[in-house]
């Protein structure tokens, strides 16, 4: 059964703690992302990777930290530096070659609560 | 102002109904477009993509896209309490082949009733 799995599907932090949020695929692809989604305001980019062992910071990277050591995994580490970390996590990913480039598709998400 | 604006709604229709959602955008670079259906609490799924303008049909679905007004939209034909969910669009640039960044509308909360 193919697809991107996140867990756990619920966290709590308190305050000063560092958490990392998991994401694995089975779908052999290349690029893999990490989102994060506040109500109203869509998803914005943290993190992506296009192959193991690299990664980009996206648009809200401050605060966080990811690694890409296996083509399968794609781990995301929410720092205490992170200021406001409450928020739906969404981890995607897409492959690199092929007519389908463009599409990214999603895990089923992390609500991480700060306490 | 946002690159890619979307009606965050919410917009209620009865069961049957012929729904429209909408996005604008501003940068002329955009040129492959998604729409992605998410329920609550889930990860957004894949409903439609394409990348020129015109109208593209899947079941009761249409994308439809205007590069010349920056404007795109999904109709949902014969709407079904099912279609209950938030619609976000997404565009992207043209590829190089790397790795694609999706900019995303804020999300339309759309509820069919029955």
């Amino acid at each position: 059964d193919g697809g991107i799995t996140q867990s756990p599907k619920y966290l709590f932090r308190k305050e000063g703690q560092n958490v990392t949020l998991s994401c694995e695929q089975n779908l052999n692809h290349d690029a893999m992302y990490w989102y994060r989604q506040d109500p109203g305001q869509g998803l914005r980019l943290i993190y992506y990777s296009q192959i193991v062992n690299d990664f980009q910071k996206g648009d809200i990277a401050e605060g966080y930290s990811v690694s890409r050591e296996k083509k399968e995994s794609f781990p995301l580490t929410v720092t205490s530096a992170q200021k406001n970390p409450t928020a739906f996590y969404l981890c995607a990913s897409s492959p690199q070659q092929g007519a389908s480039t463009d599409t990214q598709y999603f895990g089923p998400g992390t609500r991480l609560t700060v306490l | 102002q946002k690159e890619v604006e979307q009606d965050p709604g919410p917009l209620s229709v009865p069961e049957g109904a012929i729904v429209s959602l909408n996005c604008t955008y501003s940068n002329s670079a955009f040129q492959y477009f998604m729409w992605y259906r998410q329920y609550s609490r889930k990860g957004p799924e894949l409903l439609m993509y394409t990348y020129s303008s015109g109208n593209k049909e899947d079941g009761r679905f249409t994308a439809q896209v205007d590069k010349s007004s920056k404007y795109i939209s999904l109709f949902i034909r014969d709407s079904q309490p099912s279609d209950s969910a938030t619609y976000l669009c997404a565009m992207t640039r043209i590829s190089s082949g790397s790795a694609r960044q999706l900019t995303f509308g804020s999300g339309t909360q759309l509820t069919v009733l029955p």
